[in-house]
């Protein structure tokens, strides 16, 4: 089970947002982040915990192993308000946490 | 530029099967390095996964959806299926397919989902 915190987090342009995932077993660094938008599929940000994927922005950093993870997002962009889901592959069957919204 | 688009009925009865296609271009479904997915998402709520076919046509299945679900594949149309059968009010979703990075470890690359509404 991933547990997402916190559940909305409300900031404005130009702050930092710091979202949190948690693991109820050890799941090394098979951990992902997706950002969601309204009406939009998941996009991927980061996998293996740490590795920004193809074309994401470097204030998206990803940290953490075993059961605690983060991401970071180093100054707001309008258009980073969105829902972040973090999702595990370490055991099956792959699972998702419940998502946290960010919003201004 | 790899693209996924998922098609189907969008209306589906109770106890019915939902039938979706999933078709893959810029990139092969033959492809040994990616697993071929389904996630479905129930509007609101979080993301379930459901499971995957690779090039070699095995298929790993969601234990709490494996008895309704069944993946194919048609390598000549470079698309991959989903069935699910006797639904529920309960297996109303966006319905995305994606692929699976296996040198990745994630989801890079999703369709854009279709809503899949289980009513009478």
């Amino acid at each position: 089970v991933l547990t997402q915190s916190p559940a909305t987090l409300s900031l404005s342009p130009g702050e930092r947002a710091t979202l949190s995932c948690r693991a109820s077993q050890n799941v090394a660094t098979y951990l992902a982040w997706y950002q969601q938008k309204a009406g939009q599929a998941p996009r991927l940000l980061i996998s293996e915990a740490s590795t920004r994927a193809t074309g994401i922005p470097t204030r998206f950093s990803g940290s953490g192993s075993g059961t605690d993870f983060t991401l970071t997002i180093s100054s707001l962009e309008p258009e980073d308000f969105a829902v972040y889901f973090c999702h595990q592959r370490s055991d099956w069957p792959y699972t998702f946490g419940q998502g946290s919204k960010l919003e201004i | 530029q790899v693209q996924m688009q998922e098609s189907g009925p969008g209306l589906v009865k109770p106890s019915e099967t939902l039938s979706l296609t999933c078709t893959v271009s810029g990139d092969s479904i033959d492809s040994k390095i990616h697993y071929w997915t389904w996630i479905r998402q129930v509007p609101g709520k979080g993301l379930e996964w459901i499971g995957y076919i690779h090039y070699s046509g095995g298929t790993y299945y969601n234990p709490s959806l494996e008895s309704r679900v069944s993946m194919s594949r048609d390598m000549s149309k470079n698309e991959f299926s989903l069935q699910l059968s006797s639904v529920t009010a309960a297996d109303t979703a966006v319905y995305y397919c994606a692929r699976d990075g296996l040198t990745t470890y994630a989801f890079d690359i999703w369709g854009h989902g279709t809503m899949v509404i289980v009513s009478s």
